[in-house]
């Protein structure tokens, strides 16, 4: 199985603070993604990459920006906190099985 | 569109029972349907996947039917456990960047004893 670890789990912060949260996979793996989950939305893209130093653009990046200066680190960054960015985070690395993306356990931000 | 449309929303069935969870898509391009559990706290997982030429696919008591023509396709599952009790999506990829799937809006199951 692939090891992604997102961190943290959780965090509370209050609108306009700048938040990071970082996923680290074990496999080497080339693509990895960050969707947000929100009742009644499903899962959304925000971010993807496909290698070290290119990333791109999903269905939903405004007010995020990402950064991949390793392999295995995939970081996601809120500038500016809102509170509509409040959600659950996964991270999701791509296995090479077509159609299969493996995804981390979430991190649950709050936003007050 | 890059929509995958899923309904019902949420879905309650007795134990023993067929749950039918129906998505739609529109784009044309889409060529390979998975579809992903979550369980409560957990990242989603996939559990079977279709390619538009294959008009079924089974997995134990998970079944996939795929109407091309009317670009529709369905997960059913048979004799629902209370351990199938998750919310499912399905989801569309077009073969573009590998693994960027579109996602339907999930479809919340309770399987009641």
């Amino acid at each position: 199985d692939a090891g992604i670890t997102q961190s943290p789990r959780h965090k509370v912060t209050e609108t306009g603070t700048p938040v990071t949260l970082r996923c680290h996979q074990t496999e080497n793996h080339r693509y990895m993604y960050w969707y947000r989950q929100d009742p009644g939305h499903g899962l959304r893209l925000i971010h993807y990459s496909y290698g070290v130093k290119d990333t791109d653009k999903g269905e939903v990046s405004d007010g995020y920006s990402v950064s991949r200066s390793k392999t295995e680190d995939f970081l996601l960054t809120l500038e500016s906190a809102t509170s509509s960015q409040t959600s659950v985070y996964f991270c999701a690395i791509s296995t090479g099985t077509r159609g299969e993306l493996f995804f981390g356990e979430g991190s649950r931000l709050t936003v007050l | 569109q890059q929509q995958v449309k899923q309904s019902p929303q949420s879905l309650i069935v007795q134990k023993g029972g067929i749950s039918i969870i129906n998505c739609a898509y529109e784009n044309t391009a889409f060529d390979y349907f998975p579809w992903y559990q979550q369980f409560p706290g957990k990242g989603p997982a996939l559990l079977i996947a279709i390619r538009p030429d294959v008009s079924e696919k089974k997995e134990g008591r998970f079944t996939i039917s795929f109407n091309k023509s009317a670009k529709q396709f369905s997960l059913h599952i048979m004799d629902s456990q209370p351990g199938d009790s998750a919310t499912y999506f399905c989801a569309a990829d077009y073969g573009g960047s590998q693994g960027n799937l579109i996602f339907g809006k999930g479809t919340k199951l309770s399987v009641k004893p």
